[in-house]
């Protein structure tokens, strides 16, 4: 089993619709979780960088974390063709020295207009 | 600032060839990470540096991989001698610290023939 489960997808959306991106992980140490969205033949862009439980908003994107549950979440509102993309979640054990990053495997997201 | 810079962009070769891959992180990252990326096995990271050491190369596949940061500013991943197997996209990435997010360059598209 793989320490970052995230379902490949693809998810395909109508435009407008809100989107719910989730990742699951079995190492309770993970404390920073990121959020990458990848556009095809580019490289991952940071989207989200959450340290705590909760939820954190910037403009239409929301993270949400649940440490009890191991439970990572993005959500998007109004979702735009624009966000077409590849969405990769991370996260760091800060009892590791460095800092390396455990990523999932990805889920591909379509927004049709 | 720039951000993560990588060349070329895109490279093919013939097996047995060498390939050099380069980056220059962004100015004041401590951190430089490089990592393989393939449609069956995601983002793989082959090794980091920290100031310009070489902390953890465990990802690195084979001998036939080095990787070199003789400055702040410069790194290179070199595939002697390349073959099929090693077609991938190649990404570098830098952090400013221990805990902080990483940042992505654009990528080597590799081409092995």
């Amino acid at each position: 089993q793989k320490e970052v489960e995230q379902d490949p997808g693809p998810l395909s959306v109508p435009e407008g619709a809100i989107v719910s991106l989730n990742c699951t992980y079995s190492n309770s140490a993970f404390q920073y979780f990121m959020w990458y969205r990848q556009y095809s033949r580019k490289g991952p862009e940071l989207l989200m960088y959450t340290y705590s439980s909760g939820n954190k908003e910037d403009g239409r994107f929301t993270a949400q974390v649940d440490k009890s549950s191991k439970y990572i979440s993005l959500f998007i509102r109004d979702s735009q063709p624009s966000d077409s993309a590849t969405y990769l979640c991370a996260m760091r054990n800060p009892d590791n020295a460095g800092n390396m990053l455990t990523f999932g495997g990805g889920t591909r997201l379509m927004v049709k207009p | 600032d720039a951000g993560v810079i990588q060349s070329p962009r895109h490279e093919v070769t013939e097996m047995g060839q060498e390939v050099t891959l380069r980056c220059k992180p962004i100015s004041g990252h401590d951190y430089l990470f490089w990592y393989r990326q393939t449609m069956m096995r995601g983002l793989e990271l082959l090794i980091y540096f920290n100031n310009n050491v070489p902390i953890d190369d465990s990802g690195m596949p084979e001998d036939r991989f080095s990787a070199k940061m003789p400055n702040a500013s410069f790194s290179t991943l070199k595939i002697q001698p390349s073959e099929p197997r090693d077609s991938a996209v190649y990404f570098c990435a830098s952090s400013l610290a221990s805990g902080r997010p990483q940042y992505f360059g654009p990528g080597t598209r590799l081409l092995v023939l």
